[in-house]
């Protein structure tokens, strides 16, 4: 069985500081699919970034970067100069090929930016 | 714009009644779609596959019987919550998936179903 674990419940920071979400997941699986999303206080949930298994590279969009260590399973996410439209809830999910995109979600990281 | 449109986007309904939900894709043919609950402050638990033109896959747990869903064509599926009760308020999402293995997926706005 898979497992998605975000460890941080909600995160506090102040307009332009990084801010890093953390996620590990479990699978015996080589081959999956990782995933962030944001779901803002209106609900829906924002595709941000998939990850192939297989494709270790760290990726950068914006103030948006994620940090794949397969090593210690873990696909963290980084904000850059947070600003107070990224506070939303934060999802990792991890999807196995084959399995048609059902998706595992953690928990979840309640992120808050104040002025 | 969103691709995958889901109605209502919230509903109050009365205990013992029924409420159908749907799932559209808007610009894709979605063979299989997901539907997801989740319940306040807490994350998306995947009820069941809905495969069109088939029977739709339930997780464990999830009682078929109650929660009905139907994916009649390529781009709709329906998720009907029969009998209501007020523990089965919460928020609905569902999400499809265009027909290629590397199709990212799309997830809807969601339905909140407060049932009183």
């Amino acid at each position: 069985a898979q497992k998605v674990t975000q460890a941080q419940t909600e995160i506090s920071v102040v307009e332009k500081e990084d801010v890093t979400l953390d996620c590990v997941y479990e699978t015996r699986d080589t081959t999956y699919y990782l995933f962030w999303y944001k779901q803002p206080p209106s609900g829906e949930l924002v595709f941000l970034i998939r990850r192939n298994s297989f494709d270790e590279q760290n990726e950068i969009s914006g103030r948006y970067s994620w940090n794949f260590q397969k090593s210690t399973s873990s696909f963290n996410f980084t904000i850059t100069a947070s600003q107070v439209v990224d506070s939303a809830v934060y999802f990792c999910a991890l999807s196995l090929t084959g399995t048609a995109s059902k998706l595992t979600f953690g928990t979840g990281t309640r992120l808050q930016v104040t002025l | 714009g969103a691709v995958v449109s889901q109605h209502p986007s919230w509903v109050i309904c009365k205990s013992g009644t029924s409420v159908k939900i749907e799932c559209r894709s808007l610009d894709f043919q979605a063979t299989t779609m997901f539907w997801y609950r989740q319940f306040p402050k807490q994350s998306l638990m995947l009820m069941a596959t809905s495969n069109e033109g088939s029977k739709a896959t339930y997780e464990q747990g999830v009682e078929k019987d109650k929660f009905l869903i139907n994916h009649a064509s390529l781009t709709l599926s329906t998720l009907t919550v029969t009998s209501a009760h007020p523990e089965d308020s919460s928020f609905y999402i569902c999400s499809a998936r265009g027909g290629f293995p590397d199709s990212p997926l799309h997830f809807g706005n969601g339905t909140r179903l407060t049932v009183t």
